[in-house]
């Protein structure tokens, strides 16, 4: 298996632009999770789904912040508008469970909102 | 709310030197994960903890679940070039909300 797979692995945008960011999960899992990473506040979860349906939204920043899962196979999360603060490293994860021990990383898109 | 604390934020050594990190949340938990991150790619999991005094080794790597169940320690013996990147430590008290530390930056020289 490839593993999980996102896309862009990088985006520069301007502020007020529209960022989407992709993802691909592995085969036969059944969650999927989008997270952010800074510096300054390390890992952090935005939202997770299971079997497509969004179980657990409480992460995401605000409503500029948005994510879907049309299919098993892909998911998306949407920046609208965009602003420096939104600059870090957003990794998508899947599973066959919500343990994050079980977990499996993509490569993550970094981001940078000038 | 909840916060882990992990030290030190980066470390310089020698190759074949011993390393120790830790981690330490201001409530406890039930489960200690650490995590290595290779520059550009995703936290991959190193070793998992369930129990309180617990220790596990996965290789050269070897952790403990303290016994106050507030924190948790990583050593790493003989650190070798490939060592380097981020190690991170997450947790949670129960309730699947996960915590994560801000990471221990490694650097070995040659």
């Amino acid at each position: 298996d490839a593993g999980v797979i996102q896309s862009p692995r990088h985006e520069v945008t301007e502020m007020g632009q529209e960022v989407t960011l992709r993802c691909k999960p592995i085969s036969g899992h059944d969650y999927l999770f989008w997270y952010r990473q800074t510096m300054m506040r390390g890992l952090e979860l935005l939202i997770y789904f299971n079997n497509n349906v969004p179980i657990d939204d409480s992460g995401m920043p605000e409503d500029r912040f948005s994510a879907k899962m049309p299919n098993a196979s892909f998911s998306t999360l949407k920046i609208q508008p965009s602003e420096p603060r939104d600059s870090a490293v957003y990794f998508c994860a899947s599973s066959w469970d919500r343990r994050l021990e079980t977990q499996y990383f993509g490569p993550g898109t970094r981001l940078l909102v000038l | 709310g909840q916060q882990l604390n992990q030290s030190p934020q980066s470390m310089f050594i020698q190759e074949g030197e011993d390393v120790s990190m830790n981690c330490t949340s201001s409530s406890i938990f039930n489960t200690w994960l650490w995590y290595k991150q290779d520059p550009g790619e995703g936290p991959v999991l190193l070793i998992a903890l369930y129990k309180a005094g617990e220790l596990t080794s996965n290789g050269r790597l070897t952790a403990q679940f303290g016994i106050t169940r507030k924190d948790s320690f990583l050593n790493i013996s003989a650190s070798i070039p490939s060592d380097v990147g981020i190690y991170f430590c997450a947790g949670h008290s129960g309730t699947y909300k996960y915590i994560f530390g801000t990471g221990t930056r490694l650097k070995v020289l040659a």
